[in-house]
């Protein structure tokens, strides 16, 4: 059935190791955003691609980086430059970039570095 | 996009009416209000939306002001499972601009149902 899927679910890392977080959808979407969560926290958006081969940064987009290779596919990596990587990360896609279209999220992943 | 404004929590009471407001005074002609939810520890999830009219789905009602600064999102009969982070964002139709595309959240309301 079609959807958003992260993975994995929870990640550890020992700290200065970049680590890679997987998103993927089958809602033939053009829009991907990448989000972080704090605990109690809004999200806080991160980078943002509305079409393949392109994306934009975020509001904090400092020690990351992503790709959008493939049109289903928006990768995020959390490089060794992020001061504080420990968070709760939300992907989620859209139809289009134009306003009248609704976001669907997948179900996080929680990043944990020790 | 343009900022929105929201209560920080709100509590209501199981069966009643549950109304949250949003203010969005710096809101564009082309930017239409959206409402998520999100339940701890999930991903955020698609409430309704709308432009200048007032919107009903399954889920909620919308009332959006006449001069689109304010909105309201109800949820008629609140269960203990509506017990979530409310969020209210404007985000523009379309067109070219430094903001397309991007869709930024709040910090949001955190609705409690109690028994």
């Amino acid at each position: 059935d079609g959807g958003i899927t992260q993975s994995p679910k929870y990640l550890f890392r020992k700290e200065g190791q970049n680590v890679t977080l997987s998103c993927e959808q089958n809602l033939n979407h053009d829009a991907m955003y990448w989000y972080r969560q704090d605990p109690g926290q809004g999200l806080r958006l991160i980078y943002y691609s509305q079409i393949v081969n392109d994306f934009q940064k975020g509001d904090i987009a400092e020690g990351y980086s992503v790709s959008r290779e493939k049109k289903e596919s928006f990768p995020l990596t959390v490089t060794s430059a992020q001061k504080n990587p420990t968070a709760f990360y939300l992907c989620a896609s859209r139809r289009g970039a134009e306003g009248n279209t609704e976001a669907f999220f997948g179900q996080g992943t929680r990043l944990t570095v020790v | 996009d343009a900022k929105t404004t929201q209560p920080t929590s709100m509590d209501c009471a199981e069966g009643r009416a549950a109304n949250l407001p949003c203010n969005h005074s710096t809101i564009s002609g082309n930017e239409y209000v959206y409402w998520y939810r999100q339940i701890h520890s999930q991903g955020p999830q698609y409430i309704i939306h709308g432009l200048k009219n007032n919107e009903t789905n399954e889920m909620a009602s919308l009332i959006i002001t006449e001069d689109r600064k304010s909105s309201t999102l109800i949820l008629p009969h609140a269960t203990l499972r509506d017990t979530a982070v409310y969020y209210c964002i404007a985000n523009p139709f379309g067109g070219e601009g430094t903001s397309y595309g991007k869709l930024t959240f709040g910090q949001g309301t955190i609705l409690t149902v109690h028994p």
